[in-house]
């Protein structure tokens, strides 16, 4: 599988947008950007997912660079719950397990 | 519609037992996968199935784990003789058949190893 590389963590205030960066330099053409987080002793929660274009769902927005070597989940106001590990994975088109790495741990300030 | 279910959600064994942890996917759902998160360290794959088969299950310990998925009921995982290393939280996942594939959790059962 691709590898992503993120931040070990981030911080945000409240109410203001978060972006989370995740590089994939090494992505093929038909690999899926998957995004996923982790609240503290919970499982992980699919976030969103794209292909080539941006997307936009109830919880986040996902933001493709043209050549697909990099992509940013986007939170468009971080509230107290959304602290959590972020998960940038890749999956191959016929991919089944996902490889987690250290993601990025998003602190959340009131 | 319901998510994924995972029972127990706790359970405790004492070294040498058996642990049976039991997962029942999102419905229409015919993919499920077992993932591990030991302490302090990231999640990692197990074994993915779909059903009566196994696909996939290159992160399975070699020795006492075995996992299936039976035409009816859930998806099992087995640990035979467990010991302390084993104690972690067991995620079970489920995904649809079409791309791209995304993959929901269930709560996870936390094993602890006596």
């Amino acid at each position: 599988d691709a590898k992503t590389t993120q931040p070990n963590s981030m911080e945000s205030n409240e109410e203001e947008p978060v972006h989370l960066p995740c590089n994939h330099s090494t992505i093929s053409g038909t690999d899926y950007i998957h995004w996923y987080r982790q609240l503290p002793s919970q499982g992980p929660e699919y976030v969103i997912h794209g292909l080539t274009s941006n997307v936009n769902n109830r919880m986040a927005s996902l933001a493709i660079a043209e050549d697909r070597k990099s992509s940013t989940l986007i939170l468009h106001r971080a509230t107290l719950r959304d602290a959590a590990v972020y998960y940038c994975i890749l999956i191959e088109e016929y991919g089944n397990k996902l490889v987690f790495g250290a993601g990025t741990i998003l602190r959340v300030k009131s | 519609n319901a998510g994924v279910m995972q029972n127990p959600r706790h359970l405790v064994r004492r070294r040498g037992q058996e642990a049976r942890l039991r997962c029942s996917p999102m419905k229409g759902h015919s993919h499920v996968y077992w993932y591990r998160q030991l302490p302090e360290e990231g999640l990692k794959f197990m074994v993915y199935l779909q059903k009566e088969n196994i696909i996939d299950e290159s992160g399975m310990p070699k020795e006492r784990f075995s996992a299936e998925f039976p035409k009816e009921g859930p998806s099992i995982l087995r640990i035979q003789q467990v010991v302390r290393g084993d104690s972690a939280a067991y995620f079970c996942a489920s995904s649809p058949r079409l791309p791209p594939y995304e993959q929901y959790f269930g709560p996870g059962t936390r094993l602890t190893v006596t």
